[in-house]
């Protein structure tokens, strides 16, 4: 069965660093989306990109955030320079059409040093 | 804005019976209620989605209601194994554009052998 996949599954990063988490969604879908789990606390969503574009994104997704989708498989989020506060488990999820259900990936674990 | 609430308790049932956990969410209706499920360390993974219009939805010893009336989905496992031992997570979608999902807290179940 088709699957999400990420890499890195730990990165570990200096605060003020950039770090890149990447993701290549379930190749025939359409819409992508970034959220992130903070230990212990429930899956926030952070993004959604939908026809090279960005569709919608939450009060967390700041200035300091970016997404991309360089190619035909990969999908990115960047973060430009890290805090403490950014270290959490990064899930990406990727939906085939209206009324599917998004599918996630194992996520990447930041540590934030 | 929209509330979403799962029991934080977790669930403790026995091999073979059935495990029921709910899902209350305040305001008005999503358009759809998905559940996850959710393993330590793991990304959530797809489970079941049913639609605002619908009542019921079943897939092989899952059961998923639906009652707008209440603002409540009820989630069943029949015939509960250790291996069902995880988190489970309610989305829900508001948004039928771009289906940005809304997560609870989510319910710890576990069981015994």
């Amino acid at each position: 069965e088709p699957e999400v996949t990420q890499t890195p599954s730990h990165q570990v990063t200096q605060m003020g660093q950039e770090v890149i988490l990447r993701c290549v969604p379930i190749s025939n879908h359409l819409y992508f989306y970034w959220y992130r789990q903070i230990l212990g606390q429930k899956v926030e969503f952070l993004v959604s990109f939908y026809n090279n574009e960005i569709s919608e994104k939450s009060e967390i997704f700041d200035d300091q955030f970016s997404v991309e989708r360089p190619d035909g498989s990969n999908f990115t989020l960047k973060i430009r320079s890290t805090k403490l506060e950014d270290s959490a488990m990064y899930f990406c999820a990727s939906r085939a059409m209206s009324d599917q259900p998004q599918h996630f990936g194992d996520g990447t674990r930041l540590s934030i040093l | 804005s929209q509330k979403i609430e799962q029991n934080s308790e977790a669930l403790n049932i026995q091999e073979g019976k059935t495990a029921t956990l709910t899902c209350n969410y305040t305001n008005y209706s999503p358009a759809y209620l998905q559940w996850y499920r959710q393993d330590p360390g793991r990304g959530p993974v797809f489970l079941l989605l049913i639609r605002e219009n619908e009542k019921e939805k079943r897939k092989e010893r899952l059961k998923v209601t639906f009652d707008t009336t209440l603002k409540q989905s009820l989630f069943h496992i029949t015939a509960s194994q250790p291996a069902d031992s995880a988190t489970y997570l309610c989305a829900l979608v508001w948004n039928t554009g771009f289906q940005k999902l809304v997560f609870g807290t989510g319910t710890r179940l576990l069981v015994s052998p």
